[in-house]
């Protein structure tokens, strides 16, 4: 099974702040990556596919990079409505799995 | 409006089974993959199951595999969990997704929350 490893696994920003969460994958997905945002007692919502496109509707502040093993989400200048839960998402092979979650608090 | 969304979910004894389900609305569901995933309460996302478009492939995560089964009805739209012999560890919230090519879930349903406990 690949195995996702997010870094940090909890974050406090302030607003305005460039944050990145890193996933870092135990074997090469190419670029089979997804990142979704999650807020308490909502279901996640689809940020980035394909390691670096941004699904319709988000905000531009949001980006993904990366190839092969190592990942990246950036928010270029955190705002209110993005403190949340964020997770790595592979589909390059059965099982999926997922990253275990970054926790993005207010400073 | 493409929307998921779920039922079936409850209070389960163990060893006990439920059959959740998951319809379809805004889309023709016979045009995607679909998936569950569930998640712990305080704890993260977990997959558990994939059917594809046709049904005749389907895999589950090592957890469920045995006790869960996944199926689909494209002619009512919708997409079925049968949970069997529950364990209090299958308590979570289950949430359907819809595959997005091949690169992503979206969207996902609101979650239907099973139980499990004497």
């Amino acid at each position: 099974d690949i195995q996702l490893t997010q870094s940090p696994s909890f974050l406090s920003a302030s607003v305005g702040d460039r944050v990145t969460i890193t996933c870092r994958a135990s074997q090469g997905i190419s670029n089979y990556l997804a990142w979704y945002q999650q807020k308490p007692g909502k279901a996640p919502t689809l940020l980035i596919y394909a390691a670096s496109t941004l699904q319709s509707g988000v905000p531009s502040r949001f980006s993904g990079s990366g190839s092969g093993t190592e990942f990246s989400l950036t928010i270029s200048s955190l705002q209110p409505e993005d403190f949340a839960t964020y997770y790595c998402h592979q589909l390059n092979s059965f099982p999926r799995t997922f990253g275990q979650g970054t926790k993005v608090e207010i400073k | 409006e493409v929307q998921l969304v779920e039922s079936g979910g409850g209070l389960a004894q163990p060893g006990g089974s439920l059959r959740l389900s998951c319809i379809a609305s805004g889309f023709p569901l016979s045009s995607h993959a679909m998936n569950w995933v569930r998640q712990a309460p305080g704890k993260g996302l977990e997959w558990v199951s994939y059917i594809s478009t046709s049904g005749d492939l389907i895999y589950y995560a090592d957890s469920v595999k045995g006790r869960f089964t996944i199926s689909r009805d494209d002619a009512k739209n919708s997409l079925y969990l049968q949970v069997n012999s529950l364990r209090a560890d299958d308590t979570a919230v289950y949430y359907c997704a819809r595959g997005l090519y091949i690169y992503a879930y979206s969207p996902w349903g609101q979650g239907t929350l099973v139980t499990v406990s004497s």
